[in-house]
């Protein structure tokens, strides 16, 4: 069964240094993976999506992820970090069960102090 | 350049009452989704639509019923609503579920409060 793990639930960084954050997945078969921000009060925005071609992806506002089959990981990054990347960012996976699902993690919310 | 466009924004309902929260793409997607985001849990499934005509059950449809009214419209209903039901509800949508890559698109949510 598909499932996703993101390893922190709260993330605190210094405005101007590196974002790490974590994600682990589990699928039967080729996965595809997508991490996406929520901004408070606002719906989800795709950041980057992983879907079989380059393992390193660039997403939108300097963000990049690495997808790591043996390790099945997908960690997101960013070199530095600015005051309005605060927000809460979701892992997803889209796997085959029938029909293509995607799955959510439970979500690590990063917060940037000045 | 609307997307998802999701009503109302926020709405307060009394235990047992009736409400249906709409829905709109102008995407000229075929699958449609609405989820509930709660606290820690992240986003959970209710129901979902893979095309128009279809509909099927998520990880928490219970207390719930949907309608693919078109291509466009897949309205949320909660027939009598209880206080389990507070929580934030988005609808979404992707082009298809023919693919694994296929982006899904997010409205901007519904708070939805049971006293």
């Amino acid at each position: 069964a598909q499932s996703v793990t993101q390893l922190d639930s709260h993330v605190s960084v210094s405005e101007g240094t590196p974002v790490l954050l974590r994600c682990n997945y589990s699928s039967s078969y080729s996965p595809s993976l997508f991490w996406y921000v929520q901004h408070p009060n606002k719906g989800l925005q795709l950041l980057l999506k992983y879907t079989s071609a380059a393992t390193l992806v660039k997403g939108i506002n300097g963000f990049e992820a690495e997808f790591k089959k043996s390790e099945t990981s997908f960690h997101l990054t960013k070199p530095s970090a600015h005051m309005s990347d605060a927000a809460e960012y979701f892992c997803v996976v889209s796997d085959w069960a029938g029909t293509y699902k995607y799955i959510f993690g439970t979500g690590t919310r990063l917060k940037v102090l000045a | 350049n609307a997307g998802v466009t999701q009503t109302p924004k926020f709405q307060v309902l009394k235990t047992g009452q009736s409400m249906t929260l709409q829905c709109a793409q102008d995407m000229n997607h075929n699958s449609m989704y609405w989820y509930r985001q709660d606290p820690g849990m992240g986003l959970r499934l209710i129901y979902y639509s893979a095309s128009e005509g279809t509909t099927d059950k998520g990880e928490v449809p219970n207390g719930y019923n949907v309608s693919r009214l078109n291509k466009r419209e897949f309205s949320l209903r909660l027939e009598s609503a209880a206080p389990s039901q507070t929580s934030v509800y988005f609808c979404a949508s992707s082009e298809g579920q023919d693919s694994s890559g296929n982006t899904i698109y997010f409205g901007e949510g519904s708070w939805l409060t049971v006293v």
